[in-house]
């Protein structure tokens, strides 16, 4: 099956610094990637679409400036936490949806990282 | 964004139990989504449901669509302590933007 690899899967970084996530899909092309949030024992929250070649789309509240995304080709996706502090501490992960085969269908399939944890000193 | 509410919260039950989770919206969804997520990983897909009114099994769980596309549930016949963890309902707006629940913590007790 479809496969997304997320690196790191875990990174401890001091306040200020910057951190950078990589997203990946390995066996399919992934025009649009999603990019969440998990605070611990609770849901996904939606940072922001990713769109290969063109701006990211932010949810309400997020960032741009923050949170830097990057979609540069068909298999990768980058989400930059800028200028980190403790409360960036969190869980994020990503997704990518799988276009071939279904291309333009909504319920195409979506595939899910494994997730990076991410501790700001 | 539409706004998917999921209950309940948390659920802790004995091995062998049945158990229902449930997800609901006022807006309208083009599928609907199940996932189950273990501590330290990302969502693993269950299932999706599409048609209103749709039901589909997967062993003992049993996922179902409602009429109107709203809402839906999962239940879990004789639970295990393999199927703790937390699971998560997604609904797939039109804008092909994936909305999740709350998620119920599910802690099955052998």
């Amino acid at each position: 099956g479809a496969v997304v690899s997320q690196h790191p899967s875990w990174v401890i970084c001091k306040s200020g610094t910057s951190v950078k996530i990589e997203c990946r899909s390995l066996d399919f092309q992934a025009t649009t990637m999603f990019w969440y949030r998990q605070f611990p024992k609770q849901s996904l929250m939606l940072m922001a679409t990713s769109n290969e070649g063109s701006k990211a789309t932010y949810e309400q509240g997020v960032e741009k400036d923050k949170f830097l995304i990057n979609h540069a080709s068909l298999t990768l996706s980058t989400l930059t936490v800028t200028s980190a502090h403790p409360e960036d501490s969190s869980f994020y992960i990503c997704s990518a949806r799988d276009t071939e085969g279904q291309m333009g269908s909504y319920n195409s399939p979506l595939h899910f990282g494994n997730g990076t944890r991410l501790t700001v000193t | 964004t539409q706004l998917l509410e999921q209950s309940p919260q948390f659920l802790s039950i004995q091995e062998g139990e049945n158990l229902t989770v449930y997800c609901n919206s006022s807006s309208v969804f083009s599928s609907l989504q199940w996932y189950r997520q273990e501590p330290g990983e990302g969502p693993v897909l269950l299932v999706t449901v599409v048609t209103g009114g749709e039901v589909k099994k997967l062993k003992r769980l049993t996922f179902q669509f409602g009429d109107a596309r709203k809402d839906s549930s999962l239940h879990i016949t004789a639970a295990q302590p393999g199927d703790t963890g937390l699971y998560l309902c997604a609904g797939r707006e039109y804008g092909n933007k994936l909305v999740f629940g709350a998620g119920t913590i599910l802690r099955v007790k052998s």
